[in-house]
Parts: C-alpha cells; sequence; structure tokens
C-alpha cells in the first residue's frame, strides 16, 4: 500500500517560533510537494521538488523553505511562523515519469499559530 | 480566468440519483485529467484520471474529457450518503505541475 506520511496531524505553535513539519513517502517517486489548503482558495502549491537537494518554487513560496536532503524525506520549513500561515498542509509525491500518474497526498497537518 | 475552475456548490441530488460535476480548465496543453474525492478535514484521494478524449467508466463513476471545449466532468451513478464530500478537479501540464481546482461540495440526501 503506497504511504506518505507526515509527521503531525495537528500542531500548535506560536508567532515567530521556526516551525517544521516533515513528509516522507515509500513509494520512491522524485517528485513531491508542499501545497496549503484554504477555505474558498483550494490547494496552493508552495514548493515542490523533483529530486535530491533540487527545489522549485510555487505559487506562493514567501515565508516558507524546504529541505529535500534524501529521496524519501521532503521538510517544510517556516521560517517565523504568523497567524496568517494558519491553514491545512498537504504533502503530495508523484511519479516523475510519466504525465499520466497521479499525485498521492499525505493526511495532512493542520497548523494553528496563536 | 482561473487556470482550473469548478463551480463550488453545493450540488444536491436525491439518493440514488446521478451526480454531475464539472470542470473546466485553461491551459490547451494540458495533458492529464484527475478527480479527488475529499472528505472534510481529511487529504484527497483518487478517484479516476483521464487523459483521452471520451469516456472512461470505473464502477458508479465515469469521467468524460472533451479537449477540444477544455471540459471534464465526473458523473456518480447511484449517488450514496457516503459519497457527500467535496470533488477536487485536477489538471497535469507538466509531470511535476498539478492544477487543482477549488472543488464542488456534493451532498447526497438520503
Amino acid at each position: 500500500d503506497v504511504k506518505v506520511t507526515q509527521s503531525s496531524r495537528y500542531l500548535v505553535k506560536r508567532t515567530g517560533e521556526k516551525v517544521f513539519l516533515e513528509c516522507v513517502q515509500d513509494m520512491d517517486h522524485e517528485n513531491m510537494f508542499w501545497y496549503r489548503q484554504d477555505p474558498g482558495l483550494g490547494l496552493r502549491l508552495i514548493y515542490f521538488s523533483y529530486d535530491v537537494k533540487m527545489k522549485e518554487k510555487g505559487d506562493i513560496p514567501e515565508g516558507y523553505s524546504v529541505s529535500r536532503e534524501k529521496k524519501e524525506r521532503f521538510s517544510l520549513i517556516l521560517e517565523s511562523a504568523s497567524t496568517n500561515q494558519t491553514s491545512m498542509y498537504l504533502c503530495a509525491s508523484s511519479f516523475a515519469g510519466s504525465m499520466n500518474t497521479e499525485a498521492f497526498f499525505g493526511q495532512g497537518t493542520r497548523l494553528t499559530v496563536v | 480566468q482561473k487556470e482550473v475552475e469548478q463551480n463550488s456548490g453545493p450540488l444536491s441530488v436525491p439518493e440514488g440519483a446521478i451526480a454531475s460535476l464539472n470542470c473546466t480548465y485553461s491551459d490547451r496543453g494540458s495533458q492529464s485529467f484527475f478527480w479527488y474525492r475529499q472528505y472534510s478535514g481529511k487529504s484527497p484521494e483518487l478517484i479516476m484520471f483521464i487523459y483521452s478524449n471520451g469516456d472512461k467508466e470505473d464502477g458508479r463513476f465515469t469521467a468524460q474529457l472533451n479537449k477540444a471545449s477544455q471540459y471534464v466532468s465526473l458523473l456518480i451513478r447511484d449517488s450514496q450518503p457516503s459519497d457527500s464530500a467535496t470533488y477536487l478537479c485536477a489538471v497535469n501540464v507538466r509531470t511535476y505541475k498539478y492544477i487543482f481546482g477549488t472543488g464542488t461540495r456534493l451532498k447526497v440526501l438520503a
């Protein structure tokens, strides 16, 4: 059974804290993604990675950074958490060899910044 | 114009009826199209994908693609209350770029 696992389901952090969201996949996928999902705005891409140590900005990268030191792991970092980063964060992965392949999602992390 | 557009709903259908969900996209280079189901508080899960013009059936679900009209739809036959969820349309424009619609909320009334 394919798996994308996010380290936490729920997180509460204080404004200004540095926050790490971890994601691990066991499918040997090249591509990994971080999205945030907000009501009425849908899924918005923050960053993606197509290989180890490679990363590309998505549509809303401001206030975030990422790290991919190993193929199976993709981390999202909130350098200094702010209340407008309260959201559902979704990690996904996909196979790079074909366009006819879906993105598999982790269970999501609901982050609240207070 | 949004890249992938869906009616936000809610779309309400009685149990046993056919639910029809629609999606339009703007990038003519789009090659693959996906329908995800998302229950409240959960992550999206894939229902179907389609990449050729026409219909593709899988059990109670049928995906329809019309590339000339830039239109993709999902039909759910014999709708059940357990089908109540938000349905996301996604388009793959490159191997690493998926564009998602904002989703249509479906309510199946028992």
